[in-house]
């Protein structure tokens, strides 16, 4: 069965580092990988699109690469910030093209 | 421009009490969903809608029901409420198969 594999751990980090977060499916062909973040009592917001033949996508301090070999996305924020603190989610189509399916989430707390 | 409202924002429910969760974008857009959030759990997609007057089953349909009978609006129905169904329900809308927007929520506590 299709499997998106996110750390639920949390992820601490000191502000200014680069916050690195995974994303691992199995038993997906995605065409398009996305990227959410969601803040507590709220509803996740988009953040950042990549497809299949993209292997790097980046916006302002945000990258996103897509490993379709290793069916692995890695998701950066350089230059981290308090108010980066929040959980992240990825989400891959399913194979039918017509969904998306979420990963858990990985929430990240960066201090000060 | 509101985006994606959901209406209540917070419920209790006996088991067994019926209710309705609506769902209205004003951006017209051609699909919407409703996901449930559990902790641990992620999204987990309900039921979905790819245009006015039709919907389709999600990951998660059993005990719930759906219509689509304008396009800004996607409205969830519980018919007979189970603890089980306590979760925080999301809906969003889209274009495509792109980017989605959601709504704020829905707090429901089923005793």
């Amino acid at each position: 069965s299709q499997k998106i594999e996110q750390n639920s751990e949390a992820l601490n980090i000191q502000e200014g580092k680069t916050a690195t977060l995974t994303c691992n499916y199995t038993n997906y062909s995605p065409a398009y990988l996305q990227w959410y973040r969601q803040d507590p009592g709220r509803g996740p917001v988009f953040l950042l699109l990549i497809r299949e033949n993209e292997k790097e996508k980046r916006k302002e301090r945000l990258k996103v690469t897509f490993d379709t070999t290793l069916k692995q996305s890695l998701f950066h924020i350089t230059a981290s910030q308090p108010a980066d603190s929040a959980t992240y989610l990825c989400a891959l189509e399913n194979n039918a093209g017509n969904m998306l399916t979420f990963g858990g989430g990985t929430r990240l707390m960066v201090k000060p | 421009n509101a985006g994606v409202t959901q209406t209540p924002k917070f419920r209790v429910l006996k088991t067994g009490q019926s209710m309705t969760l609506l769902c209205a974008q004003d951006m017209n857009h051609e699909y919407m969903y409703w996901y449930r959030q559990d902790p641990g759990m992620g999204l987990r997609l309900i039921h979905y809608s790819v245009g006015e007057g039709t919907t389709a089953k999600g990951e998660v349909p059993d005990g719930y029901n759906v219509s689509r009978l304008k396009k800004q609006n996607f409205l969830l129905g519980l018919e007979s409420a189970a603890p089980s169904q306590t979760s925080v329900y999301f809906c969003a809308s889209t274009h495509g198969i792109y980017e989605q927007f959601f709504g704020p929520g829905t707090r429901l506590t089923v005793l």
